[in-house]
């Protein structure tokens, strides 16, 4: 089924640790996004990729890092977490970066720093 | 500072009734709005969307108003069911701005509760 697959459903982190949230599409989307969802702000754009080989800051980039090496796969690294990242991630992509077209979102992880 | 706002974040209704769920804005660029689904535990789906060349687009059990004057936007869902129980979140985008045009800015959601 084409769709966004992300991974791990779940993580408990240890405040302090590195961890790699992953996002693969076979949608073959140009463009793909990192959201993070919080209770009263809704979901709020991390990173974004309007292509391969090319990425961007959202609204709330501090703290995340992105790579694009291929059109598949878009992960988000974490390098040292903090209770603040405590969140509900979502990876979308979308056909084009031109356009804003409906986005296909994948499940979601939902991290938890302790 | 949020440039899409959802006031209400719940709402609950009964069934056959009427939903109304609304948005403002900010950015006087936008252009395209949409709304968003959400069910526990799954990614928000795309359920509809207006332009800023139209006030008003229908699909269904589902109409999307739009004001430009007052910088909102309304989803009107005509008879609702318990099915439609879920968050919703408006969502807006500068298709126009460089660089900016798939970018989709998202309020906070409003959880609605259809009631048999």
């Amino acid at each position: 089924i084409a769709g966004i697959t992300q991974a791990p459903t779940s993580q408990i982190l240890a405040a302090g640790r590195r961890m790699t949230l992953r996002c693969t599409q076979d949608m073959r989307h140009n463009a793909m996004y990192w959201y993070r969802q919080d209770l009263g702000l809704g979901l709020r754009l991390i990173h974004y990729s309007n292509t391969a080989g090319t990425t961007g800051k959202g609204e709330v980039p501090d703290g995340y890092s992105v790579s694009r090496a291929n059109t598949d796969d878009f992960p988000l690294t974490l390098a040292s977490a903090v209770p603040s990242q405590t969140s509900v991630y979502f990876c979308a992509s979308s056909d084009s970066a031109a356009d804003p077209y409906g986005y296909t979102f994948g499940s979601g992880t939902r991290l938890t720093v302790v | 500072d949020q440039q899409v706002k959802q006031n209400s974040p719940s709402l609950s209704v009964q069934e056959g009734r009427i939903s109304i769920l609304n948005c403002d804005y900010t950015n006087s660029m936008f252009d395209y709005f949409l709304w968003y689904k959400k069910y526990p535990a799954e990614g928000p789906t795309f359920l509809i969307s207006i332009s800023s060349i139209k006030d008003k687009n229908e699909d269904g059990r589902f109409t999307v108003f739009l004001n430009k004057s007052a910088k909102h936007l309304s989803l009107h869902i005509v008879p609702s069911q318990p099915g439609d129980s879920a968050v919703y979140f408006c969502a807006a985008s500068a298709s126009t701005v460089y660089n900016q045009g798939g970018k989709l800015i998202f309020g906070q959601g409003t959880e609605l509760s259809v009631k048999p």
